[in-house]
């Protein structure tokens, strides 16, 4: 259960785009199509950004786009917008016979 | 609309033991997982525990086996954590969630804070 690596933080221009990675290992980001991406701004509940991979959620603009190769998991940002600037999480089932769940150590972006 | 509200949060001594609950509305509460997310001070989310629609399969980070016990009770559309033998670095913020974060929600509570100290 080792937490999900992430970039600490990372920083684009208003109109840039970023992308944020999280890398595992084959017993979680790589071995399931489960990986999901959260957005937390300060004192806020945790929002949903990506699931299933590459999915969005209604209400969730086409700029945020998730893929996966082999043992790491990507969020690209683009078109940043000042509002983007918040902590991002990655998030990945991490058990071969249990539901165990892992999250990636946080990403600060930073909209300058 | 669905409602998730924690409860239970505040100070304990190390050692000392806390029950959350969560109270579950605007949605058939017994049809889904749930879990419990934790943030300790200026950290990251760390899942805490899962457990399924009829309370039969739960699962536990490392780091609460032994100590912590969800639970549920699909009458009364609430979820439990209780917390046992709590040290310091159980301070954070608890959240409930509807399902599984791997799986991806948008339903959390507003979360409680726990802060285990002497």
């Amino acid at each position: 259960q080792s937490a999900l690596t992430q970039p600490r933080s990372v920083s684009g221009s208003p109109g840039q785009s970023v992308t944020i990675s999280c890398t595992g290992t084959s017993s979680d980001v790589g071995g399931y199509n489960y990986v999901s991406w959260y957005q937390q701004h300060p004192g806020k509940a945790p929002k949903l950004m990506i699931y299933d991979v590459s999915k969005r959620p209604s209400g969730v603009p086409d700029r945020f786009s998730g893929s996966k190769s082999g043992n790491t998991a990507s969020l690209t940002i683009s078109g940043l917008q000042a509002e983007d600037e918040a902590d991002y999480y990655c998030c990945s089932y991490a058990g071969s016979y249990t539901l165990d769940v892992v999250f990636g150590g946080g990403t600060k972006l930073t909209v300058l | 609309e669905v409602q998730l509200v924690e409860s239970g949060g505040g100070l304990v001594q190390p050692g000392g033991s806390l029950r959350l609950s969560c109270a579950a509305s605007g949605f058939t509460f017994s049809s889904y997982w749930m879990s419990w997310v934790r943030q300790a001070p200026g950290k990251g989310l760390e899942w805490v525990a899962n457990i399924k629609q009829d309370g039969s399969e739960k699962y536990y980070v490392d780091s609460v086996k032994g100590r912590f016990t969800i639970s549920r009770d699909n009458a009364k559309n609430s979820l439990y954590l209780q917390m046992n033998s709590l040290r310091a670095e159980d301070t954070a913020v608890y959240y409930c969630a509807r399902g599984v974060a791997a799986a991806g929600t948008n339903y959390w509570g507003q979360g409680t804070l726990v802060t285990v100290s002497s």
